[in-house]
């Protein structure tokens, strides 16, 4: 079965420090990853998606950026965080069945506070 | 284009009350249409889907029914718990645009016994 694991589960950082959150895939072959933001008591925002190693498109311009170093890997970066980068980070994936129509699956999320 | 549109919340109900969170939709083809849910502090989890109109998703004593006619995918259920309470979104996914998927900003329901 298909498992997305992200870490850290929490994250404190001080304003201007650097960020990595990494996501990762198992249980599948070539699915498109996604990186979303959800601020307090707000909905989804989509930062980042992939289709494929190496390939990111960016959704809303900010100063954070992704990679995709591997088919499975996803990391949200940052050289400087801002205290509006404070939020739930949550890392999906999803591919097209067979039948039945697409799917999403989301990650447990990372709590990132930027003080 | 694509988007989803949400009931506001938050909604608050008494255990046993019944539930109805609205949905409706505009996209530019024949979309997939989807209610996830959100428990405090963890990821989105799948409740339910339709794929084409006239559909019924069912899950856990949610339903929802894809109409076509009025764009519409209200979430419902005819008794709600406790153990309900939760933000749920409405989302689609659109083959016509790379099957991205468009999330509704997300309802927040307590029930309270």
């Amino acid at each position: 079965s298909q498992t997305i694991h992200q870490w850290p589960a929490t994250l404190v950082q001080p304003v201007g420090s650097p960020l990595s959150l990494e996501c990762t895939v198992e249980g599948t072959s070539n699915p498109n990853l996604y990186w979303y933001r959800q601020a307090a008591g707000r909905g989804l925002q989509l930062l980042f998606y992939s289709v494929g190693i190496g390939q990111i498109s960016s959704e809303v311009p900010q100063n954070l950026s992704a990679s995709r170093p591997q088919d499975r890997q996803f990391i949200l970066s940052s050289k400087k965080l801002l205290l509006s980068d404070s939020g739930f980070y949550l890392c999906a994936w999803s591919v097209l069945p067979l039948s039945g129509g697409p799917q999403q699956y989301f990650g447990p999320g990372t709590r990132l506070t930027v003080t | 284009g694509n988007s989803v549109t949400q009931m506001e919340g938050p909604v608050t109900l008494s255990e046993e009350a019944f539930l109805t969170i609205n949905c409706t939709y505009t996209a530019t083809g024949y979309p997939s249409l989807f209610w996830y849910v959100q428990y405090p502090g963890e990821g989105l989890q799948l409740l339910l889907k339709a794929t084409k109109a006239d559909d019924k998703g069912s899950n856990k004593g949610f339903e929802a029914t894809y109409r076509k006619e009025t764009t519409s995918f209200h979430l419902e259920k005819g008794s709600v718990q406790v153990s309900d309470s939760a933000v749920y979104f409405c989302a689609l996914s659109d083959r016509s645009t790379g099957n991205q998927f468009y999330f509704g900003t997300g309802t927040s329901l307590t029930v309270i016994p």
